[in-house]
């Protein structure tokens, strides 16, 4: 089945610091994919997403470019805020039948003042 | 705010015992989703409705049953419940058909749950 592997954290990196947050993906389609993040105490937000391949997805000085011959979907962010302390989830959507969102593993990002 | 709208936040209940989570989609959305968020098994999808009827089953537990009402509303229902069931149950919603590029799921705060 389809499935999603995310780099292990945690990961502790200092303010102004460049950040890349790996994953990969298995699929048998063409899947959407989704990073997601959740701040301490609350539930999950949607951070960016890509729809096919070479799509790059950003937000809030966060990117990620679909990348299909590496089956690849990177976070990447230039320089790191103690306020994106938070657990990361990559995650893919199937586009047939029941469209759920696999996750991978998720990783827990500090970052130090 | 995502506009999915979860009940209660957090609940503390008996081993053995039954308990309801409530979940209101974001309006216009038809599909609803339940995830279970553990620190073992990480985020697990549950079940999914679109419109009133089931279209996906994931990890459900026999004991774990859900159903989408005709107002779009949907209730995951736990029983027998044992300590292991201790987590953090997500609702998510989104618009249908998933079939167009990029339609996204949208999660609410999610409902804690512990088992003493």
């Amino acid at each position: 089945g389809d499935s999603v592997t995310q780099m292990e954290g945690p990961v502790t990196l200092s303010e102004e610091a460049f950040l890349t947050i790996n994953c990969t993906y298995t699929a048998t389609g063409y899947p959407s994919l989704f990073w997601y993040v959740q701040y301490p105490g609350e539930g999950l937000q949607l951070l960016l997403k890509a729809t096919k391949a070479d799509d790059k997805g950003s937000n809030k000085g966060f990117e990620a470019t679909y990348r299909k011959e590496t089956t690849s979907f990177h976070l990447e962010k230039g320089s790191v805020q103690v306020s994106d302390s938070a657990v990361y989830f990559c995650a893919l959507s199937d586009r047939g039948g029941a469209q759920k969102l696999v996750f991978g593993q998720g990783t827990r990002l500090t970052i130090n003042p | 705010d995502s506009g999915v709208t979860q009940t209660p936040k957090h609940l503390i209940t008996a081993t053995g015992q039954r308990v309801t989570l409530r979940c209101s989609p974001r309006s216009g959305d038809l599909s609803v989703y339940w995830y279970q968020q553990s620190l073992d098994q990480g985020l697990q999808f549950l079940i999914q409705y679109y419109n009133g009827e089931e279209r996906a089953k994931g990890n459900i537990l026999e004991r774990f049953s859900a159903q989408q009402f005709p107002d779009l509303h949907s209730e995951l229902n736990l029983s027998s419940l044992e300590l292991g069931d201790s987590a953090l149950y997500f609702c998510a919603s989104s618009v249908e058909p998933m079939t167009e590029l990029g339609n996204t799921i949208y999660f609410g705060e999610g409902s804690w749950l512990t088992v003493v």
